[in-house]
């Protein structure tokens, strides 16, 4: 039972342009999500989080949104540059304190130049 | 020093072998944690260990056996794997609630 889910496996964007992320959920008690970013043989690196009482959070180039009603978050990177290549994960977590997080598959990001 | 360093990089160990993967963080957290990561699959909790102690086990065979000998050091005792258990092994620590450091993490192949 895949509680987290990024239904598209590969994006392609051109370098520049605006690449936006889907993650949607199923877990109706999850209540702070996280962006992660993974290089091929490296560990994924954290990007930006969001908790439920908020619907937008902002760093630099990097903007998540989240949708409670629908269950779904975004995460927009504007502009996208060649270093911005990598494969993207959303998790999730429950209730403060609580230390679990939920990957979701994971979506290729590819910028071309 | 904001890493989490894993040891080894790459293991290959055979069926009847004992081994031990080995991380270690200088940031203070007060929470590790073991993954797993199979190809194009997500990374997948096995083990947390909150101030020292298990807080969480995903229901993870007992060949699978954590350690936690202090703040800064998390090890994973492997014995009698199977090849099925060949991943990406990621250690990671937090403070932060989720806001996880990941290590580069030790590629396990089991033959």
């Amino acid at each position: 039972d895949q509680q987290v889910k990024q239904n598209s496996p590969s994006l392609s964007v051109q370098e520049g342009r605006i690449s936006i992320l889907n993650c949607d959920y199923t877990n109706s008690m999850f209540d702070y999500f996280l962006w992660y970013k993974k290089y091929p043989a490296e560990g994924p690196t954290f990007l930006i989080s969001i908790s439920s009482i908020k619907d937008k959070n902002e760093d630099g180039r990097f903007t998540v949104f989240l949708n409670k009603s629908a269950k779904h978050l975004s995460l927009h990177i504007v502009p996208s540059q060649p270093g911005d290549s990598a494969v993207y994960f959303c998790a999730a977590s429950a209730g403060f304190g609580n230390e679990k997080l939920t990957f979701g598959t994971g979506t290729r990001l590819t910028i071309i130049p | 020093d904001t890493e989490v360093t894993q040891t080894p990089k790459h293991l290959v160990m055979g069926m009847t072998n004992k081994k031990s993967l080995k991380c270690e963080q200088h940031m203070g957290h007060r929470a590790m944690y073991w993954y797993k990561q199979k190809a194009k699959k997500p990374p997948e909790l096995m083990f947390v260990y909150s101030y020292e102690k298990l807080s969480i086990n995903e229901s993870v065979p007992s060949r699978f056996s954590p350690e936690c000998p202090n703040s800064s050091l998390l090890n994973l005792h492997l014995h009698a794997l199977q090849p099925e258990d060949s991943a990406l092994y990621l250690c990671a620590s937090s403070q932060e609630l989720g806001r996880a450091f990941f290590g580069q993490g030790t590629r396990l192949t089991v033959v």
